[in-house]
């Protein structure tokens, strides 16, 4: 495709239960990112990954939290323990080039809601 | 602590008139700033940037203010249309930083008509 993919766009689960989210970035992009938007705030980073290097995990609040990419491409973000307090949106993002201020592309984001 | 910060969570104008967006950042090593538009259900999609070497930097309607001394940036957006009408994130990256952005908490603009 041409954008950003994410899915699920929604997803609603039970407090202790384990996500897992997807994001299919841009053909060609080799830097991937995730954040993430609670109600009435800004975007936190959570994730990046560029090409083959470790990614960056700082912004990651717990270890509940952990992100792989597969192949270069595909992302998925895995929340286990789901907590009420992980209700967000998770927006993915990718770039073509690191370091040369490229700007990011957006996903849609996945609304993540837990009970 | 908040590197960026947009102090008005909301801003509202009429349709023809000026708007004008502003953010504040505390880390000197951001070098490169952005501005992103957010409607409701979608992604952030990217309006402007303008680098530190700059202090001004013009696309259209849209304009982008830097001034270094003050750590402060604005968008200015003239005539303001109600399609304009979203929220706008400032965001903030330094070299070795790679694209990482600091976005701050977004200021929420309604163009009246």
């Amino acid at each position: 495709g041409a954008g950003v993919s994410q899915s699920p766009s929604n997803k609603v689960t039970e407090k202790g239960k384990d996500v897992e989210l997807r994001c299919d970035p841009i053909s060609g992009h080799t830097a991937l990112y995730w954040y993430r938007q609670s109600l009435g705030q800004g975007l936190e980073f959570l994730i990046y990954f560029q090409g083959n290097s470790a990614p960056d995990k700082s912004g990651l609040p717990s270890d509940r939290f952990s992100a792989e990419r597969t192949g270069g491409s595909v992302s998925t973000l895995t929340i286990q323990r789901t907590q009420q307090e992980d209700s967000a949106v998770y927006l993915c993002a990718s770039s073509l080039v690191v370091g040369s201020n490229e700007k990011l592309f957006f996903g849609s984001g996945t609304q993540l809601s837990v009970l | 602590d908040q590197q960026v910060k947009q102090n008005s969570p909301s801003l509202s104008v009429q349709e023809g008139r000026i708007s004008i967006l502003n953010c504040d950042y505390t880390n000197s090593m951001f070098d490169y700033f952005l501005w992103y538009k957010k409607y409701p259900a979608e992604g952030p999609t990217f309006l402007i940037s303008i680098s530190s070497i700059k202090d001004k930097n013009e696309d259209g309607r849209f304009t982008v203010f830097l001034n270094k001394s003050a750590k402060h940036l604005s968008l200015h957006i003239v005539p303001s249309q109600p399609g304009d009408s979203a929220v706008y994130f400032c965001a903030a990256s330094f070299f070795n930083a790679g694209n990482m952005l600091t976005f701050g908490g977004g200021t929420r603009l309604m163009v009246k008509p």
